[in-house]
């Protein structure tokens, strides 16, 4: 199973909201990423989990809260978000962040729109 | 630190034919990993292709080749045969192992465009 599945597929939330996006993966892996992508942008990273804890918080504000419950959950808490926050999160996973090869899997994305 | 560069920010392609993406890259690292990933329009990152830096052969998979000129510090990927499944963006991407942070470095993407 070589799939990470992403929850929910659209999210629409007003900016007084608490809402929370789920990712989910079978592979073993260690290390779990959230990602946010802007239209026509590259993929930035905001998180990265190893070993379900936190090593990478790329300067994110404190409305996104990263959580990691076991091994194959990653979730990510959204409150109080503003408008320009809207974008496509990704969730993606890889055997570690050790020094191997470790390809990324990515996972379909939740297209969130802040009203 | 890691820069990779797409040049292209969009490309067209006949159906059939085939096509080059450029990437250049720039480490100091003597060790580090190429990627290409391709995004459709559903917004999922599809794994292509891997090229390693000491990997003597260019890398294949199926229609996917990337030419890999280390002198040139550069890593396109070619497309044989063209299909209108293509139509994407396709991303560059570099993980240097021996980093601190280790992860991927993002090109800004190329968007391809096959035409029937």
């Amino acid at each position: 199973d070589t799939e990470v599945t992403q929850t929910p597929k659209h999210l629409v939330m007003g900016m007084t909201n608490k809402k929370s996006l789920k990712c989910e993966q079978h592979m073993g892996h260690r290390a779990m990423y959230w990602y946010k992508q802007k239209a026509k942008k590259p993929p930035e990273l905001m998180f990265v989990y190893s070993y379900e804890k936190l090593s990478i918080n790329e300067s994110v504000p404190s409305r996104f809260s990263p959580e990691c419950p076991n091994s194959s959950l990653l979730n990510l808490h959204l409150h109080a978000l503003q408008p320009e926050d809207s974008a496509l999160y990704l969730c993606a996973s890889s055997q570690d962040t050790g020094r191997g090869y470790n390809e990324q899997f990515f996972g379909p994305g939740t297209r969130l729109t802040v009203l | 630190a890691q820069k990779i560069t797409q040049t292209q920010p969009g490309m067209f392609v006949q159906e059939k034919e085939a096509v080059t993406l450029d990437c250049t890259y720039d480490t100091s690292d003597p060790s580090y990993g190429l990627f290409w990933y391709k995004q459709p329009s559903s917004g999922e990152m599809i794994f292509l292709i891997y090229q390693g830096s000491y990997d003597q052969q260019n890398a294949t998979e199926g229609r996917y080749s990337l030419n890999f000129q280390k002198a040139r510090k550069s890593a396109n990927l070619v497309i044989s045969a063209s299909q209108l499944g293509d139509s994407a963006m396709y991303f560059c991407a570099m993980r240097v192992p021996s980093g601190s942070a280790r992860q991927l470095t993002f090109g800004s993407g190329t968007q391809l465009t096959v035409l029937p």
